[in-house]
C-alpha cells in the first residue's frame, strides 16, 4: 500500500530551528511537496525535491533522500505566523498526490 | 501560478439535500481536483475533474453521490448529493496549471449538514 508518516504535532520556540520529518511508501515517486495550511485556510505551496539533496528557500529547507524514502522540513528563525499545519505529499507513478495527515506546528514565545 | 475562487465559501443545508460547490480559475489548467478535508486532519482525495469527459474517482467515492462537472479549462463543479450528517467537511478544489508542477488550492467551502 501507499502511506505517508509525518508526526502529528510538534512545539517549537520563537527564534528557533524545528525539523519536520516525512516518511513515505509509494508506488513509483515522482517528486515530494510540502505544504503549508493555517487554521480554516488552504493549503500554500512551500516547496518541491525530486533530485536528493538540501533545497533551501529564505527560512524554510526541504530535503529529499529517495533511497531512505524520507524528507524533512526545516523551518529556521521561526516566528509566531509559522503556527500552521504541514503537510507533506508525494506524487505517485500516475503523478497522483498521496499526502500525509499533516504536522501542527505550536510556536510558543 | 493560478488563482482559484470557490463558491460558496461555506453552506448549512439539511438533511437528503444536494449542494453544488463552483470552483474557477483565473487561468487554463490541465488537470483540476477535489479534496474533502476532515477538522484536524488531512486531505482526502475525491476525484479528478477531467474536461470534456467523466471524472475520475477515488476509492470510495461515486459518481451519483459526489457529481462533477468541467466543461472547460477554468471551471468545475462538484454536487455534494442527498446530503447526511457525515458529508459535514471542508470541500477543497485544486488545479494543476499547464507549465506547473504544484497544486493550487481554492480556499475552501465549508458545509455543514443538519
Amino acid at each position: 500500500g501507499q502511506n505517508i508518516d509525518q508526526p502529528t504535532e510538534m512545539t517549537a520556540t520563537e527564534g528557533a530551528i524545528v525539523q519536520i520529518n516525512c516518511t513515505y511508501q509509494t508506488s513509483g515517486f515522482n517528486g515530494l511537496f510540502w505544504y503549508q495550511q493555517h487554521a480554516g485556510e488552504a493549503p500554500t505551496f512551500l516547496s518541491y525535491n525530486v533530485l536528493d539533496g538540501l533545497e533551501e528557500k529564505g527560512r524554510f529547507s526541504s530535503f529529499l533522500s529517495r533511497s531512505k524514502g524520507y524528507s524533512y522540513l526545516l523551518l529556521k528563525e521561526l516566528q509566531m505566523k509559522d503556527s500552521a499545519s504541514y503537510l507533506c505529499a508525494v506524487a505517485d507513478s500516475n503523478y497522483q498526490l498521496i499526502w500525509g495527515a499533516g504536522t501542527k506546528l505550536i510556536i510558543k514565545p | 501560478s493560478a488563482v482559484i475562487s470557490q463558491k460558496p465559501s461555506r453552506d448549512i443545508c439539511q438533511r437528503g439535500t444536494s449542494l453544488t460547490i463552483q470552483c474557477q480559475v483565473d487561468s487554463q489548467v490541465t488537470m483540476m481536483f477535489w479534496y474533502r478535508q476532515q477538522p484536524g486532519q488531512s486531505l482526502t482525495l475525491i476525484a479528478t475533474a477531467n474536461q470534456g469527459s467523466e471524472a475520475t474517482y477515488e476509492s470510495g467515492f461515486v459518481i451519483d453521490k459526489f457529481p462533477i462537472s468541467r466543461p472547460n479549462l477554468t471551471f468545475s463543479t462538484l454536487t455534494v448529493s442527498n446530503m447526511s450528517p457525515e458529508d459535514s467537511s471542508i470541500y477543497l478544489c485544486s488545479a494543476l496549471p499547464r507549465e506547473g508542477r504544484e497544486q493550487y488550492f481554492g480556499p475552501g467551502t465549508r458545509l455543514t449538514v443538519t
